[in-house]
């Protein structure tokens, strides 16, 4: 069984530019979590979705959106990229909204 | 707000002794989590904890949970190397599927 899948793995961005990073969870997977880890912050909750419905989000500015598509795969989208940005963003899938999440290797985000 | 405190943040100690990571949170909550994290590697699920009183064991690692206290606990029974790693806790933040983590609990096993 495949697990959860995100691209890319790698990624180095300028400041002002955006980025998009992609999850495709583990199949029949409907609700897709993304959280950003920071040697600082720690691990923090992003968004989460269900049945393409944005159901909660974390704090965060405007500049962090996301969508899920009918398929369950998720985007998140960084606009206006600043340098504290830079972080290992991980995406999670769970079968249900209150189930065990099971986590993608991340992406791994640098903006220079 | 929902809190969650690991404690020790960084923990070394030598292979076949036992220990405990401890993690407290501050509000009530459904579920508590532990996590593994191996360096540049993703979040391993190690348990999933959904009741007071709960008691869940995979090999050397016990996890428990008492909710009138707001503690759970890691215990690490015989430590062997391959178990070194960051261990994560996290709670369910008043059951709307959103993770507040603890800091993480750096453990070095040396041979």
């Amino acid at each position: 069984k495949a697990g959860v899948t995100q691209t890319p793995r790698y990624l180095i961005k300028t400041r002002g530019q955006q980025v998009t990073l992609s999850c495709s969870p583990i199949s029949g997977h409907r609700s897709v979590s993304w959280y950003q880890q920071t040697p600082g912050q720690g691990l923090q909750f992003l968004f989460e979705y269900f049945s393409e419905t944005q159901r909660n989000k974390g704090n965060f500015p405007g500049r962090f959106s996301g969508r899920q598509f009918s398929n369950s795969r998720s985007e998140m989208n960084v606009s206006t990229l600043e340098l504290g940005d830079s972080a290992l963003y991980l995406c999670a899938s769970s079968l249900l909204r209150a189930g065990e999440l099971f986590f993608g290797e991340g992406s791994r985000l640098t903006v220079l | 707000e929902l809190k969650v405190e690991q404690n020790p943040l960084f923990l070394s100690m030598q292979e076949g002794k036992n220990y405990t990571i401890y993690c407290n949170y501050s509000t009530t909550s459904d579920r508590l989590y532990w996590y593994r994290q191996d360096p540049g590697k993703s979040l391993e699920s190690l348990f999933v904890l959904l009741s007071n009183g709960a008691v869940k064991q995979e090999g050397r690692l016990m996890a428990s949970l008492d909710t009138k206290a707001r503690l759970s606990t890691l215990h690490i029974t015989a430590a062997v190397h391959d178990l070194s790693a960051t261990y994560f806790c996290a709670v369910d933040k008043e059951s709307n599927y959103q993770l507040i983590w603890g800091a993480g609990t750096k453990l070095i096993i040396k041979p």
